[in-house]
């Protein structure tokens, strides 16, 4: 089956630590996309990536980077700089940019104490 | 900039009722609208979509959502909501250039038997 992949579900850091969150999709998508979820925000856009060794900003990047060596792979690493990490991230791919509908995978909940 | 809005945060309905999540837009021109769902701990899934055409679209699950230009709405509705309806509600539109969906921050929807 066709999808989106994210792993680990559960992921437990100490402060002052970088972590990668993995994001892979085989659905031939162009497009990926990290989102982060915080209860009552919504989803807020970190970074996306058009098309594979390209990638962009979202709202809010800083203490995030992300690689497109890959079609299929858009990993995530959070930094010691993201002030308030802990929370709940979601990959999603669509075939092209908006105004596509996106694919979401399951998402990563990070926990950082 | 675009903007969406969903002005309930929470709503109870019981099994069996019918339903009206509400959304409304801030965009100048014509949107893509979409609405997803999300269950706890989950990605999100696409609903439905509205590009053109029919200002009544029908999605999945038996909902459906009517655009209306005049009140910048895009309400999703449901004739009879089942116990397996609760879940988060998203809304969103795509953007000027359309390179990024904007998400409303959702609606919870608890079902009481």
């Amino acid at each position: 089956d066709g999808g989106i992949t994210q792993s680990p579900k559960y992921l437990f850091r100490k402060e002052g630590q970088n972590v990668t969150l993995s994001c892979e999709q085989n659905l031939n998508h162009d497009a990926m996309y990290w989102y982060r979820q915080d209860p009552g925000q919504g989803l807020r856009l970190i970074y996306y990536s058009q098309i594979v060794n390209d990638f962009q900003k979202g709202d809010i990047a800083e203490g995030y980077s992300v690689s497109r060596e890959k079609k299929e792979s858009f990993p995530l690493t959070v930094t010691s700089a993201q002030k308030n990490p802990t929370a709940f991230y979601l990959c999603a791919s669509s075939i092209g940019t908006a105004p596509y509908e996106q694919y979401f995978g399951p998402g990563t909940r990070l926990t950082v104490t | 900039a675009q903007s969406v809005t969903q002005p309930d945060i929470h709503i109870t309905v019981s099994e069996g009722a019918s339903l009206e999540l509400r959304c409304n837009y801030s965009y100048g021109a014509t949107p893509y609208l979409f609405w997803y769902v999300q269950s706890p701990g989950q990605g999100l899934q696409l609903l439905l979509k509205y590009f053109s055409g029919d200002t009544l679209v029908q999605g999945i699950k038996g909902f459906e959502a009517e655009f209306k230009r005049s009140q910048s709405s895009f309400n999703l509705r449901k004739p009879s909501v089942h116990w397996s309806d609760a879940a988060e509600y998203f809304c969103a539109v795509v953007n000027t250039g359309g390179f990024k969906t904007i998400f409303g921050a959702g609606t919870r929807l608890f079902v009481k038997a």
